[in-house]
C-alpha cells in the first residue's frame, strides 16, 4: 500500500502562475484534507471532503479550489499564486469516525 | 475560533528523562484527541489518540485527558534522541467531517 501519495514534492512558482497539487490515496478513505503549514505554526485546514463529489471550505480557503471526483484523487488547485501561499502542503486522509489521519509526505511550495 | 494551545517550548530533557508535553482546548464539544509527531522536513504521524477521559499507555508514551479541565496531555518515559521531534496535539469535534484542529506544536529536543 503506498498510502497518501503527494506529487510534486517541492515547486517553486511566479506570483500569478497556477498549479495543482495532487493527492491520491488507495485506503479507500471517505474523508480526505488538504492543509497547509507556515513555519512555527500549526497546520491550518484548507479543504476537505467527505466523499466524492462533496467538498467544503476549511479555515483558510481564499485563494484555492478542490474537487473530488473520484474516491481516490483529491486535487488542490491554486489559481493566481500569491507570496503569502509559500507554504508546505500536506494532504491527508481517513478512515472510519474517530480514527487518526494518515498524511501525504507534503509539498514544498515558493512563490517569487 | 476553536483553538488548541500548546506550551511553547522548546523542551530540552536529558537522555533517560521524562518529556512532558501539554496541550489545552477551547472547545468544550471536542470528542477526539490526538498527539503527532513531525520530525524536521517530514510529515505529521500518528503517536497516539484517545476518547475519554484517564490514561492510555503504549509503550513509552503516555496519554492523559481531563475533559473538565480541557486538557491532554503526552509524557515520553525514558526519552531517547530519537524523540527529538515537533509535537502536535489535535482535537475533533466529530460530527461526520471530523476536521481536527492542531496547536502549534512543542519542538522537543532529547540530549544524549
Amino acid at each position: 500500500n503506498a498510502g497518501v501519495t503527494q506529487t510534486p514534492k517541492f515547486r517553486i512558482l511566479k506570483i500569478g502562475q497556477s498549479m495543482t497539487l495532487q493527492c491520491t490515496q488507495d485506503m479507500n478513505h471517505n474523508y480526505m484534507y488538504w492543509y497547509r503549514q507556515d513555519p512555527g505554526m500549526g497546520l491550518k485546514l484548507i479543504y476537505y471532503s467527505v466523499g466524492a463529489g462533496i467538498t467544503d471550505k476549511g479555515e483558510v480557503p481564499n485563494g484555492y479550489n478542490v474537487s473530488r471526483s473520484t474516491t481516490e484523487d483529491f486535487p488542490l488547485r491554486l489559481e493566481l499564486a500569491a507570496p503569502s501561499q509559500t507554504s508546505v502542503y500536506f494532504c491527508a486522509s481517513r478512515g472510519g469516525q474517530g480514527e487518526g489521519y494518515t498524511f501525504g509526505s507534503g509539498t514544498r511550495l515558493t512563490v517569487v | 475560533q476553536k483553538e488548541v494551545e500548546q506550551n511553547s517550548g522548546p523542551l530540552s530533557v536529558p537522555e533517560g528523562a521524562i518529556a512532558s508535553l501539554n496541550c489545552t482546548y477551547s472547545d468544550r464539544g471536542s470528542q477526539s484527541f490526538f498527539w503527532y509527531r513531525q520530525y524536521s522536513g517530514k510529515s505529521p504521524e500518528l503517536i497516539m489518540f484517545m476518547y475519554s477521559n484517564g490514561d492510555k499507555e503504549d509503550g513509552r508514551f503516555t496519554a492523559q485527558l481531563n475533559k473538565a479541565s480541557q486538557y491532554v496531555s503526552l509524557l515520553i518515559r525514558d526519552s531517547q534522541p530519537s524523540d527529538s521531534a515537533t509535537y502536535l496535539c489535535a482535537v475533533s469535534r466529530g460530527g461526520g467531517s471530523e476536521k481536527l484542529v492542531f496547536g502549534k506544536g512543542t519542538k522537543l529536543t532529547v540530549n544524549p
